[in-house]
């Protein structure tokens, strides 16, 4: 088993729906919940990053994390034909470094 | 402009033969990786570096080398390249984690890699 989970998709929507990602995890000692957005054939560029439980807005993003169900989520609001991308869940644990271990991706496909 | 740069984009070469992936950082990060990309596994840590002549293996280190002689320069080694080998490498930078702290990580543009 994965130490985080995250299902491939592809997730189509149209312009302007709202966006639900999520990803499960399995490693109690996470501490730090990143989502990167990767185009293709482009590098992975952050987009929310969340110390903790709780919640992050962002503009149109919003980052959730429930430790306690070691569950976490990224909704994008108004959602637009650029947004078409993959989004990557990753997460770490500050004393074992700097080390991000990955979701496999979300491709996501906003049609106009 | 902040930026991990990688070199070359694109890389086709023979089982055997030695090669070099150059990645630079310009924004005085300590910490450095590798990253492989394949379908269905995600991104995988080969090896890092937490600061000049530091360095350590990720999950999957097995047939590369690393190398971390000045800040800014991280250069991945594969001496005999295999098929296997074939994937979509990232490298990335990151100022060193502390509890609470930034653990933003930059990542380049990627090198599609084949060997054949």
């Amino acid at each position: 088993q994965k130490e985080v989970e995250q299902d491939p998709g592809p997730l189509s929507v149209p312009e302007g729906a709202i966006v639900s990602l999520n990803c499960t995890y399995s490693n109690s000692a996470f501490q730090y919940f990143m989502w990167y957005r990767q185009y293709s054939r482009k590098g992975p560029e952050l987009l929310m990053y969340t110390y903790s439980s709780g919640n992050k807005e962002d503009g149109r993003f919003t980052a959730q994390v429930d430790k306690s169900s070691k569950y976490i989520s990224l909704f994008i609001r108004d959602s637009q034909p650029s947004d078409s991308a993959t989004y990557l869940c990753a997460m770490s644990d500050w004393a074992a470094g700097n080390k991000l271990t990955f979701g496999g991706g979300t491709r996501v496909l906003v049609k106009p | 402009e902040a930026q991990v740069t990688q070199n070359p984009r694109y890389l086709i070469t023979v089982t055997g033969k030695k090669l070099t992936v150059t990645c630079s950082q310009n924004m005085n990060h300590e910490y450095m990786s590798w990253y492989r990309q394949d379908p269905g596994l995600g991104l995988r840590q080969i090896y890092y570096s937490m600061n000049v002549e530091v360095t350590d293996k990720g999950d999957v280190p097995e047939g590369y080398k690393v190398s971390r002689k000045e800040k800014r320069n991280f250069p991945l080694i594969l001496e005999s390249p295999s098929p296997n080998q074939t994937s979509l490498y990232f490298c990335a930078s990151s100022l060193l984690t502390k509890q609470g702290g930034d653990t933003e990580a930059f990542f380049g543009q990627g090198t599609r890699l084949t060997v054949v």
